[in-house]
């Protein structure tokens, strides 16, 4: 199985200031027909998660440009460029290139 | 408009069985894989089980293999989890969501395991 490492798992931010969540794969996420399904999700409290960045770096439709998603290999990063309030919630990464699919363990984005 | 919408949940005895649905709409169901996504209780997300759009293809997390089976009615535009020999550590939300086109989630389905 493909394990999937999020760093920092709690990341306290001011408004209006960057941010930045890590994820590393256990192994290379490109699939047969050539894409990397390498996935960043937001799940904001009480709601199920959505989808913010797809394929890397790919914004997923109504996505605000203030998210970023880079990398490639096994290392990938999504970028907050200015935090909102309404980020607030917990980042997953997830890998759907190969079965199983995995997730990381989710970064918890809070104000401080 | 995308919406996926899982019905079926509640509260059974271990080693008892139960059926999740999920209804969607908006999109041609017979065109996409479905996958069915749990998080139990103040944890992460678990992938459970995906099924091809024409249903002949099934994956399943290890965890669940040979306990829970994955289907489709694409005439009814409709997705299952047959969930068998269930456990206290199968508590939690299920969620449905179509992961490669609309990455589309429904709102989840409690399923809580106790005696």
């Amino acid at each position: 199985d493909i394990v999937m490492t999020q760093t920092p798992l709690s990341s306290p931010v001011t408004l209006g200031q960057p941010a930045s969540i890590s994820c590393r794969s256990s192994q290379g996420l490109v699939h047969s027909d050539g894409n990397p399904y390498l996935s960043w999700l937001l799940q904001r409290p009480g709601q199920p998660p959505r989808l913010l960045i797809y394929k890397i770096s790919d914004r997923f439709s109504g996505v605000p440009d203030r998210f970023s998603g880079s990398g490639a290999g096994t290392e990938f990063t999504l970028k907050i460029s200015r935090v909102e309030a309404e980020d607030v919630g917990v980042y997953y990464c997830m890998q759907s290139t190969q079965f199983p699919y995995t997730f990381g363990q989710g970064t918890k984005l809070e104000i401080k | 408009e995308v919406q996926l919408l899982e019905s079926g949940g509640g509260l059974v005895q271990p080693g008892e069985s139960l059926r999740l649905s999920c209804a969607a709409s908006g999109f041609t169901f017979s065109d996409y894989a479905m996958t069915w996504v749990r998080q139990a209780p103040g944890k992460g997300l678990e992938w459970v089980s995906t099924i091809s759009d024409s249903g002949t293809g099934t994956y399943s997390a290890g965890s669940v293999k040979g306990r829970f089976t994955i289907s489709r009615d694409n005439s009814k535009n409709t997705l299952y989890l047959q969930m068998s020999s269930l456990r206290a550590e199968d508590t939690a939300i299920y969620y449905c969501a179509e992961l490669r086109r609309f990455w589309s989630w429904g709102q989840g389905t409690l399923v809580t395991v106790s005696s």
